[in-house]
């Protein structure tokens, strides 16, 4: 069955400090989706990338960045210079593909603070 | 604005008492599902659908039912709710049901039964 490990269950940082979110997966597929979605204090989930299991580039997008390595079964998750705004609970996502739909196995999440 | 919406956001009640949490997404999307968030679990899903009705479980689905009737709406039932089911719920819309589709969530229904 797939499986999504964030080991890390809280991490607490101060403003600016670059910090880094891990995720590991489980899958026998060799088609497969990760997905990242940021979860604030006001409770939504927030999505805020995706990639393909064909895609090995790593991504990034202003102060985010993401690491995939199929090697090591990993899709990191930086953060760099790290805001207040960015405390959040972050959640990996792995796709499983059941009778032909998509289910989303989601890791435990890691509570990320960022202290002024 | 491209949007699923959720009610109630928020509800306290007694154990037994059956309730409905509704989801509504105005995206004319196929595939919608239901997800519940408990602490150091993350997100489970409870039951999707791929079409209008067309319904199938999910990892947790015991205490639950749902229906798809339209497509824009998918209905979380909970017939004779226990504390155990005591969440946070999402509700999940994507264009299709394929790999890779990015799922919309709703904000989310927070439930306590006591």
């Amino acid at each position: 069955a797939q499986k999504v490990t964030q080991a890390q269950t809280e991490i607490s940082v101060v403003e600016k400090e670059d910090v880094t979110l891990d995720c590991v997966y489980e899958t026998r597929d060799t088609t497969y989706y990760l997905f990242w979605y940021k979860q604030p204090p006001s409770g939504e989930l927030v999505f805020l990338i995706r990639r393909n299991s064909f895609d090995e580039q790593n991504e990034i997008s202003g102060r985010y960045s993401w690491n995939f390595q199929k090697s090591t079964s990993s899709f990191n998750f930086t953060i760099t210079a790290s805001q207040v705004v960015d405390s959040a609970v972050y959640f990996c996502a792995l796709s499983e593909a059941i009778q032909g739909a998509q289910k989303l196995v989601f890791g435990q999440g890691t509570r990320l603070t960022i202290n002024p | 604005e491209a949007q699923v919406t959720q009610n109630p956001r928020y509800l306290i009640t007694v154990t037994g008492k059956k309730l409905t949490v509704t989801c509504s997404q105005n995206m004319n999307h196929e595939y919608m599902s239901w997800y519940r968030q408990d602490p150091g679990l993350g997100l489970r899903q409870i039951y999707y659908s791929m079409n209008v009705e067309v319904t199938d479980k999910g990892d947790v689905p015991e205490g639950y039912k749902v229906s798809r009737k339209e497509k824009r709406n998918f209905p979380l039932i909970l017939e004779s709710p226990s504390p155990n089911q005591t969440s946070l719920y999402f509700c999940a819309s994507s264009l299709e049901r394929g790999l890779g589709q990015p799922q919309h969530f709703g904000d989310g229904t927070r439930l306590s039964i006591l």
